[in-house]
């Protein structure tokens, strides 16, 4: 069946760089759209962005000049890395993948020194 | 950016009560090929958020036929016809007919 399990750091510095990785199974990579979404207590949820069934990519640009989503087909695992993070960066991060429906369980990553 | 406004930010209901949740769009959520594309979501406490509806309409499967969805254009609704207790969280409407996606601030469903 479908899973999708988040990866991360947890506890990140201010001006340093959040590595997230997604791992999936059930499904193929090349085969659908991958969505990452952040949930904060600020703004709630916000679309970060989204890499496509062949390989490209499409960002929210409240992130673009910050954010990257790469993905390792061989390996079914999906990429988010955002540089210059901020404490306001502090929240939950998703995958997803929305045409399927279904969303992974989230990472908690808190930005502080 | 398309703003997805949400009505009542929280709804205070009885089970077995009907509910209706509304979601306005401040653009058409009408895709040049015919779609609309808005959903609901539903995100119980400690929990990532489960899709409910999508297309405005369908139903998600596994997703009791208690919950139905309509409306166009800019003005949309989800109604639970009987609320049940599992139905507690925040509901949310989200939209990606335009870049950014965007999702509406939620509607809390709590008991009266």
């Amino acid at each position: 069946q479908v899973q999708l399990k988040e990866t991360g750091p947890g506890l990140v510095q201010p001006t340093q760089t959040l590595s997230i990785t997604c791992t999936v199974s059930g499904f193929s990579l090349t085969s659908y759209y991958m969505q990452w979404v952040r949930q904060t207590p600020g703004k709630g949820l916000e679309w970060m962005g989204f890499i496509r069934s062949g390989g490209s990519t499409e960002y929210n640009s409240e992130f673009k000049s910050r954010l990257s989503i790469s993905r390792d087909t061989s390996k079914n695992q999906v990429f988010l890395k955002m540089n210059s993070l901020k404490t306001e960066d502090t929240g939950v991060y998703y995958c997803a993948l929305w045409e399927l429906g279904y969303w992974g369980q989230g990472v908690m990553v808190t930005v502080s020194s | 950016d398309v703003v997805l406004t949400q009505t009542p930010p929280t709804l205070l209901a009885t089970i077995g009560q009907s509910v209706s949740i509304s979601c306005r769009s401040s653009q058409s959520l009408l895709h040049s090929n015919g779609n609309t594309y808005l959903n609901w979501l539903l995100q119980r406490t400690g929990q990532s958020p489960q899709p409910l509806i999508y297309l405005v309409s369908k139903l998600e499967s596994g997703v009791p036929n208690r919950f139905s969805g309509s409306g166009s254009g800019t003005d949309f609704t989800l109604k639970i016809s009987g609320v049940e207790a599992e139905d507690l969280g925040v509901y949310y409407c989200m939209q990606f007919t335009h870049y950014p996606n965007t999702f509406g601030a939620g509607t809390k469903l709590e008991l009266k």
